[in-house]
């Protein structure tokens, strides 16, 4: 089945430094990527997506690029925040019937940033 | 107000209660879906429905059982509940295209202890 592999947390950075966290997948077909973003105490919501092979995702000064060649969908920032201290979700949707999907997340990793 | 809301959101109680979260939303989606969110294992799916006829376990239903009563209500129901569901309970909603798309809408949440 299909499955989604996070790199392993916490994170912890100062504000201003570049932040990756890496994210890897397994599926059959053609998925969509996505990332989502828990601020504390809240719900996930959506970050960014990319639909097709060498799409990139962009919000929030957050960049990740669909390679299907290394099927991976690594999230990355120049310079983050202390309001980006959240816990990150990467997912892909996969056709499950019809015209029906279905989302399969990672285990999430919670970036911390130092003033 | 929120376009998904989930109650109770806190619940303490004693193995073997019965306990249901409820969930509704104003978004007019047809897909509903119920998460657990535990420490290290990221969102794992319990439920889905995407139609008020339709229901689908996912890839943790045992012990769960759920209902859609209407479009906009997806209550999850614990018939006896034990220790280890103690967890985050996120209920989410996407529409057709939406979930194509990958995008789903979540809940705040819902912490259950079961003591």
């Amino acid at each position: 089945g299909d499955s989604v592999t996070q790199m392993e947390g916490p994170v912890t950075l100062s504000e201003e430094a570049f932040l990756t966290i890496n994210c890897t997948y397994t599926a059959t077909g053609y998925p969509s990527l996505f990332w989502y973003v828990q601020y504390p105490g809240e719900g996930l919501q959506l970050l960014l997506k990319a639909t097709k092979a060498d799409d990139k995702g962009s919000n929030k000064g957050f960049e990740a690029t669909y390679r299907k060649e290394t099927t991976s969908f690594h999230l990355e920032k120049g310079s983050v925040q202390v309001s980006d201290s959240a816990v990150y979700f990467c997912a892909l949707s996969n056709l499950v019937s019809g015209a029906n999907s279905k989302l399969t997340f990672g285990k999430g990793i919670t970036l911390s940033v130092r003033p | 107000d929120a376009d998904v809301t989930q109650t109770p959101r806190n619940r303490i109680t004693k193995t073997g209660k019965r306990i249901m979260l409820e969930c509704s939303q104003t978004k007019g989606h047809d897909r509903m879906y119920w998460y657990r969110q535990d420490p290290g294992l990221g969102l794992r799916l319990i439920y889905y429905s995407f139609d008020v006829k339709d229901i689908n376990k996912g890839e943790i239903s045992d012990g769960y059982s759920v209902s859609r009563q209407a479009q906009a209500k997806f209550s999850l129901s614990l018939e006896s509940a034990i220790p280890n569901q103690t967890a985050l309970y996120f209920c989410a909603t996407s529409d057709l295209g939406e979930a194509a798309n990958g995008e789903l809408f979540f809940g705040e949440g819902s912490r259950l202890t079961v003591l």
